[in-house]
């Protein structure tokens, strides 16, 4: 099955500065790429995806690419700021849009934003 | 609010016992997933029911089941239970029939504590 790597586990960055995590997926049939964020005590929320058939993708702030040779993705957070601060957890799965599938999660890593 | 609710919040008991943890997805999702998250862990799949059928499994013990009901509710049920089950259970709903983006909407969760 699809296994996922998500580096760092923790990553602290000063107010204003960027901020990038890492994903490697296993399964080349993999085809949509999502992002959640989870605040504490809530559940994960999807913050931006990408599917296979693009390269990168852009909303405000947030950005992610991919590199589907390599099976690698990331999040880029640009000036960052506290409420930024969170656990975000990397996805991937394979099948057809608007199909039921199941989310393989990386570990998450735990941004902390510093003032 | 994602509009899935997880019940109930917090849960304590001790080992040997059984529980049942109720999820009611969003109006309109046909799918439902159950993840469960330990400490320090990331999200991991137990198993997925689509429309009443269960439709993948995870990483789901011989302990654990679930159901899908006419209604779409789920339940998942974990017996015989052990320290190490101690875990916050997160329940998620997608796939809406004609409008379907892939996107998983997650509960806040439900935290089971096994002493």
């Amino acid at each position: 099955g699809e296994n996922v790597e998500q580096h760092p586990s923790t990553l602290s960055v000063q107010e204003g500065d960027s901020a990038v995590i890492k994903c490697t997926y296993s399964d080349s049939a993999s085809n949509y790429f999502p992002w959640y964020k989870q605040e504490l005590g809530k559940g994960p929320q999807l913050i931006i995806d990408i599917r296979s058939n693009v390269g990168e993708k852009k909303d405000q702030r947030i950005a992610v690419t991919l590199n589907k040779t390599a099976k690698h993705f990331s999040l880029h957070i640009t000036e960052t700021q506290p409420e930024d601060s969170a656990v975000y957890f990397c996805a991937a799965t394979k099948g057809e849009r608007g199909s039921a599938r199941q989310l393989t999660f990386g570990s998450g890593t735990q941004l902390t934003v510093l003032p | 609010d994602s509009g899935v609710t997880q019940t109930p919040k917090h849960l304590i008991t001790a080992t040997g016992q059984r529980v049942t943890l109720r999820c009611s997805p969003r109006s309109g999702d046909l799918s439902v997933y159950w993840y469960q998250q330990s400490l320090d862990q990331g999200l991991q799949f137990l198993i997925q029911y689509y429309n009443g059928e269960e439709r993948a499994k995870g990483n789901i013990l011989e302990r654990f089941s679930a159901q899908q009901f006419p209604d779409l509710h789920s339940e998942l049920n974990l017996s015989s239970l052990e320290l190490g089950d101690s875990a916050l259970y997160f329940c998620a709903s997608g796939v809406r029939q004609g409008a379907n983006t892939g996107e998983l909407f997650f509960g806040e969760g439900s935290r089971l504590t096994v002493l």
